[in-house]
This record gives structure tokens, C-alpha cells and sequence, in this order.
């Protein structure tokens, strides 16, 4: 399978605490994004890195990627319960215009 | 709103219906995309159309046939569809399938239940 994995499956922290997820792939790719989305609805693009970066800011958000390893992190610093979403990683295939998504992290952030 | 619009937002049907599903793009893009989110599933690509043309079949079987008269239309044509077949459907989108910049749009999805 190509899918890519997430870890953990699950995440529950208090507001104001740090949320780190792991993503895996198996494929070469171009790029890799994180997306979030909330209940069953669309997901909402939060950032991309491209194969040659090693790391990406984007306010509360640092994604780093280690194409070595075929994994990436997202840290969401400061927690707000507004985060409580489930967070997908995509890598789009090298040489192809497929995607293909992570199972995703469940965070939950309590107020 | 993310300029991806999706009709219906939920549609029940019996395996025996011929029904379709509308994505529209307000964004001037050029790629456009289906995707299927079952239950406890990673997120499927199902077809991705770049410039009109379709460049990806992810072996998605023929009861589902996509069509896309232009850039800013997707449409999905179900028949005969099984009850594994509901899922949430999502169409999203891209300034082409190609380069290395390429942000997905989503829409909200449709929510197809097959009795």
C-alpha cells in the first residue's frame, strides 16, 4: 500500500500545551501538506514543504520533513481549543498528479 | 468558504438510481480532483483532471464516471452503486496538477447514503 501513516491515531493535550503529529510515506515525492479537518466537513490546507526544504514555519505551525526517512512532523505550538480537528498529511507523487493521505490525527484540545 | 462548491450535500439513493453529484471552482483553476472518506479509511483519490483532460484513475470501478466539460465544472455520474459505496465524496482543486506549489481546495462534500 502507498498510504501514508499518521502517528498517533489519537491526541488529547490542555490548551496552551504543545501537539506534535508524525506522518510516513512510502513513495518519492514532490511535495508534502498538512490539512486539517473538522467533523466530517472539507479539509482546509494548512501548509506545504517541498522535498528539497527541511523545515517550514507558518505562524503557531512548524512542519519539518526528512526525505531520508519518508516522514514529516507538524507542531502546533500553543494549543487553542479551536485546533480540536482531525490533521491529514498528502504527498503528491513524483513524475504523477496523484495524492495520496495519511489516516490522519484526531486531536482533541481541552479547554 | 473555500470557492470549491459541492451539490448535493447529502443524497440518499437505491442501488438502482442514476443520480449525479456537481462540483463547482470559483478560483480560475486548472486541476480539479474527486476524492471518497469512508469511515475509519484514509482519504481516496478517486480522479484528478488537469486542463479538462483526466490524468488519474485511481482504478475507480466504472459504476462511478466522471465528467469535466470545463476547468470550473466536475461532475460525478453514480449508477448502480453498491451500500460500500457510501462515504463522504469531496471534490477539490488546484491551479494546475502539476509544479510544486500546488495547494488543494476542498469542498464541503456530499454525504451519500445507498440503501
Amino acid at each position: 500500500s502507498q498510504q501514508g501513516e499518521e502517528d498517533p491515531q489519537a491526541l488529547s493535550i490542555q490548551e496552551g500545551e504543545n501537539a506534535t503529529m508524525n506522518c510516513s510515506y512510502k513513495t518519492s515525492i514532490n511535495n508534502l501538506q498538512w490539512y486539517r479537518q473538522n467533523s466530517g466537513r472539507g479539509l482546509v490546507h494548512l501548509i506545504l514543504i517541498r522535498s528539497n526544504e527541511r523545515e517550514k514555519h507558518s505562524g503557531r505551525l512548524r512542519v519539518t520533513l526528512d526525505t531520508s526517512k519518508k516522514s514529516s512532523s507538524l507542531l502546533i505550538t500553543a494549543s487553542r481549543a479551536a485546533d480540536t480537528a482531525s490533521y491529514f498529511c498528502a504527498v503528491r507523487v513524483v513524475g504523477t498528479y496523484k495524492y495520496i493521505f495519511g489516516t490522519g490525527t484526531r486531536l482533541k484540545v481541552l479547554a | 468558504e473555500t470557492g470549491v462548491t459541492q451539490t448535493p450535500r447529502h443524497l440518499v439513493m437505491g442501488m438502482t438510481n442514476k443520480k449525479s453529484l456537481k462540483c463547482e471552482q470559483h478560483l480560475g483553476h486548472n486541476a480539479m480532483y474527486w476524492y471518497k472518506q469512508s469511515a475509519k479509511k484514509p482519504l481516496e483519490l478517486m480522479f484528478v483532471y488537469n486542463f479538462k483532460e483526466q490524468t488519474e484513475n485511481n482504478s475507480v470501478p466504472s459504476r462511478f464516471s466522471p465528467e469535466c466539460p470545463n476547468s470550473s465544472h466536475l461532475f460525478l455520474h453514480l449508477h448502480t452503486l453498491q451500500p460500500e459505496d457510501s462515504a463522504l465524496y469531496l471534490c477539490a482543486s488546484s491551479p494546475s496538477g502539476g509544479g510544486d506549489y500546488n495547494e488543494q481546495f476542498f469542498g464541503p462534500g456530499t454525504r451519500l447514503t445507498v440503501l
